[in-house]
This record gives structure tokens, C-alpha cells and sequence, in this order.
């Protein structure tokens, strides 16, 4: 099945820093969104964004479904953006996403 | 507009026993699913439902596992004879339909086998 991976696995910033996110895929994938799991859990939807790029405030995603890979951008940091980032990808088969290890992102004060 | 809801938020329950968990959509979505996370991983995929049929359940771990939608909306996840294995955050979500739309998360129930 496909392989999802994402990096870096950690990532501490002072606030105010900006940072990449990178997903890598193995196969081609018609479905790609981009979550943030706050401390109690909750998973947030940030992007969908199967190919193409888009932008929402501080937060921008490019996905090149070409070159199979995803990047989540988070521009001026702040503490509350802490929390795990995970990248999802579903292909043909079904509706069901496969979940990267996720990247842990901790911002300091 | 109301998101995914799941009940109970946690449960602590004996091995051996039997469990219940419950997912309801957000209204109009057709599509359901239950994925299953573990300490310091992603979430993986366990069942989805497009309606009321299981479309597929080939996450299932084993034939412990059960999961039906009887009225194409709430969705109940359903365990038999619980091992300490399965403690994990269950997690349910829903989409507009089928195949290559978002998918919107519930907050999960944490089980715990004791």
C-alpha cells in the first residue's frame, strides 16, 4: 500500500520563526489534507489540497502531486501553533486516508 | 453547524469484557469512517461506510471488531472481548460522500483495557 512519510519528525521554534513541513508519498494519490492535533487530541483540518497550492492566514500548503510530495508552510510562529502536524493521503482505493508519523512541533515563548 | 460527535469521551473497561462506541456524523454526510491511533503514531484506518453497507472493513484488526451503521447515519464500533491491545483514541470521521472529499474528525474516545 502506500507509504506516507513526513519531516522532520521534531521541529523546536522561538516564536516569531517560520518553518517547512514536508510529506513525501510513494504513489500517486487523489486525496491530500494536512491536520493539526491540538494537546486535548482533536484533529483540525488545515488544507485539502490534493494538488495546487493555497493559503489561510499565517499557514500555506503546496502540494506537487507530479513529484509526489506536500509542504505545509507556518510563517511568524506562535505558541498556540504547537501540537502534531499530520499529512494524509488517499488514492484510488476507497475513501480511506493514510496517515504519516506526523512532525511534533513545540514554539516556544 | 454541528461537527462529529462521539460518545463516551473515554472509557475504562475490564479485559474480557464488551464495549460500544459511538460516532455521529456531521448531518448529510454520507460517508463515515473509524480510525484507530495509538500512543505517538497516526491514525489508522479501521472501517468506512458509504450509507449503511461497509464499504470497506479491511482494517480490522480481527473478527473482535464489528462496526454498523444500521440507519446510514450514527455508527456504532463495537468490540468483543477486550485486550489490553486495544486501548487506543478511537477516532471517527464523516465526508460529503464517498472517494476524494475532506474528511472531518471527531474528538475521539480513549479507550483504556485494564
Amino acid at each position: 500500500g502506500i507509504q506516507v512519510e513526513q519531516s522532520p519528525p521534531d521541529l523546536i521554534l522561538q516564536e516569531g520563526a517560520n518553518s517547512t513541513l514536508r510529506c513525501n508519498f510513494s504513489d500517486s494519490v487523489n486525496n491530500l489534507q494536512w491536520f493539526h492535533q491540538n494537546p486535548w487530541g482533536q484533529l483540525i483540518n488545515l488544507f485539502y489540497i490534493p494538488s495546487g497550492t493555497k493559503q489561510n492566514g499565517r499557514l500555506s500548503a503546496t502540494t506537487v502531486a507530479t513529484e509526489r510530495y506536500s509542504l505545509l508552510y507556518i510563517s511568524s510562529s506562535q505558541t498556540t501553533d504547537s501540537g502534531v502536524y499530520f499529512c494524509a493521503v488517499g488514492n484510488n482505493q476507497g475513501g480511506k486516508l493514510i496517515f504519516g508519523q506526523g512532525t511534533e512541533l513545540s514554539v516556544k515563548p | 453547524g454541528a461537527g462529529v460527535s462521539q460518545t463516551p469521551s473515554n472509557k475504562v473497561t475490564e479485559k474480557g469484557k464488551y464495549v460500544e462506541l459511538r460516532c455521529d456524523p456531521i448531518s448529510g454526510h454520507t460517508a463515515l469512517y473509524w480510525y484507530r491511533q495509538s500512543l505517538g503514531q497516526g491514525p489508522e484506518f479501521l472501517i468506512y461506510f458509504q450509507g449503511t453497507g461497509a464499504a470497506d472493513d479491511s482494517g480490522l484488526p480481527n473478527d473482535r471488531f464489528f462496526a454498523v451503521r444500521p440507519e446510514g447515519s450514527v455508527s456504532t464500533l463495537k468490540i468483543q472481548r477486550t485486550e489490553r491491545g486495544d486501548s487506543a483514541v478511537y477516532l471517527c470521521a464523516s465526508s460529503l460522500s464517498y472517494g476524494n472529499y475532506e474528511q472531518y474528525f471527531g474528538p475521539g474516545t480513549r479507550l483504556t483495557v485494564t
